[in-house]
């Protein structure tokens, strides 16, 4: 697997509290992006990075807010949880932008009560 | 924006079986098409891609086709095996460095 860790791996807060779930990669690959994997969905991008401080919004970016400060961690916050945000949130990388080839990390599983 | 439909959502097979998995997608524009493999409670990992000035790719009992004029794609997996029941997802992607994802197939192999 390539060099992608996700933390927390598991996590359960209560509505209204803010989280922040980190990816972090010793690839030094220029993208990096954050899905959310919910049945009958597959996976939808919320927030991508291409570059240190430079990001855009997915077809799910409502709620969710990113920084990406340094080229090895992307953050993915969710400013006041609701119970309709709780999935599994996985991180991809990438090294290009033809031919986007994206590899994953392991996956943190977000439960808001 | 890119839509990629998948079909079947469902699909099983018995071992030795070949399956197919298929896939068309809306932007005329994407060029790169992966497919991904995710067994239960695991990332999705990457199988095999074709690019659209390609029209077959294989790789040992697994082989994806690409019909750019349809704006179609399938994934082929013969003599399938139990280790391949997982979930497999297609996904589109042009110069936007993003891909967009099917909904996914659940492939059951049975012995």
């Amino acid at each position: 697997d390539a060099g992608i860790t996700q933390s927390p791996r598991h996590k359960v807060t209560e509505t209204g509290t803010p989280v922040t779930l980190r990816c972090h990669q010793t690839e030094n690959h220029r993208y990096m992006y954050w899905y959310r994997q919910d049945p009958g969905h597959g996976l939808r991008l919320i927030h991508y990075s291409y570059g240190v401080k430079d990001t855009d919004k997915g077809e799910v970016s409502d709620g969710y807010s990113v920084s990406r400060s340094k080229t090895e961690d992307f953050l993915l916050t969710l400013e006041s949880a609701t119970s309709s945000q709780t999935s599994v949130y996985f991180c991809a990388i990438s090294a290009r932008d033809l031919y986007n080839e994206q590899f994953f990390g392991p996956g943190t599983r977000l439960t808001v009560l | 924006g890119e839509n990629v439909e998948q079909h079947p959502s469902t699909l099983s097979v018995q071992e030795g079986d070949s399956a197919v998995i298929k896939c068309t997608y809306s932007d005329s524009a994407s060029n790169y098409f992966p497919w991904y493999k995710q067994e239960l409670g695991k990332r999705p990992q990457l199988i095999i891609d074709i690019r659209s000035n390609v029209g077959e790719k294989k790789d040992q009992r697994i082989a994806v086709t690409l019909n750019k004029t349809a704006k179609h794609f399938s994934l082929h997996i013969t003599e399938t095996q139990p280790e391949d029941s997982a979930v497999y997802f297609c996904a589109a992607g042009g110069t936007a460095s993003k891909l967009t994802f099917g909904t996914g197939t659940r492939l059951q192999v049975t012995l």
